[in-house]
């Protein structure tokens, strides 16, 4: 089975630092991952994705996440914190074989103080 | 374009009665998701539907929840005999394809409660 942990409920910033966003899976296969965010009362919008091609992966707003496999982790990160970034994020897996449903982690809070 | 829309957008009910929530997926995309929101459980995976195919149920939490999809294209999320623990934000998704590195586009959700 596959899963995925997101360590920290809660994330808080400076405005222009560094956003660290911890995400761990766990898969018996080549996993694909995914961070979505969800901005206050919207649905989830893809921010980036990882699907066996280059291990580091830049997506949209200035986010960027690396695949490590040899410590199961797709950390999202974004070099400066803008005041328009304060979301929640979640990390999610969708393994081969499945039928593309997708398996969340429980998000993270992020707040940017300014 | 237009992205994924999903009515009503709340919905207050009260526990016992039934009630049937809407999606309709991006024009032309195959593959159709429910998930369910909620504080205590997070994101949950609750159907899928393919096609014409016969729909993964596999994420459904128990018999009182049920989903069709009409033509290929709308779907129906039917709770019947609603309770307090089925108050929680019903999103809906679509993708293009069957492949897992589709990308799936969401809805705005249902927000649900049953008082």
């Amino acid at each position: 089975a596959q899963s995925v942990t997101q360590l920290g409920s809660h994330v808080s910033v400076s405005e222009g630092a560094l956003v660290l966003l911890r995400c761990n899976y766990s898969s018996s296969v080549p996993p694909y991952l995914f961070w979505y965010v969800q901005y206050p009362n919207q649905g989830l919008q893809l921010l980036l994705k990882y699907t066996s091609a280059a291990t580091l992966v830049k997506g949209i707003n200035g986010f960027e996440a690396e695949f490590k496999k040899s410590e199961t982790s797709f950390h999202l990160t974004k070099p400066s914190a803008h005041m328009s970034d304060a979301a929640e994020y979640f990390c999610a897996v969708s393994a081969w074989g499945s039928q593309g449903n997708l398996i969340f982690g429980k998000g993270t809070k992020l707040s940017v103080k300014p | 374009g237009a992205g994924v829309s999903q009515s009503p957008s709340n919905k207050v009910t009260e526990k016992g009665k039934d009630v049937e929530l809407r999606c309709d997926p991006i024009s032309g995309h195959t593959a159709l998701y429910w998930y369910r929101q909620s504080l205590g459980q997070g994101l949950e995976f609750l159907i899928y539907f393919q096609g014409n195919s016969a729909p993964d149920k596999s994420g459904l939490p128990s018999d009182r929840f049920s989903a069709e999809r009409t033509g290929g294209s709308v779907s129906t999320l039917t709770i019947q005999r609603t309770q307090q623990e089925d108050s929680a934000v019903y999103l809906c998704a679509s993708s293009s394809g069957t492949s897992v590195q589709e990308t799936q586009y969401f809805g705005p959700g249902t927000r649900l409660l049953v008082l």
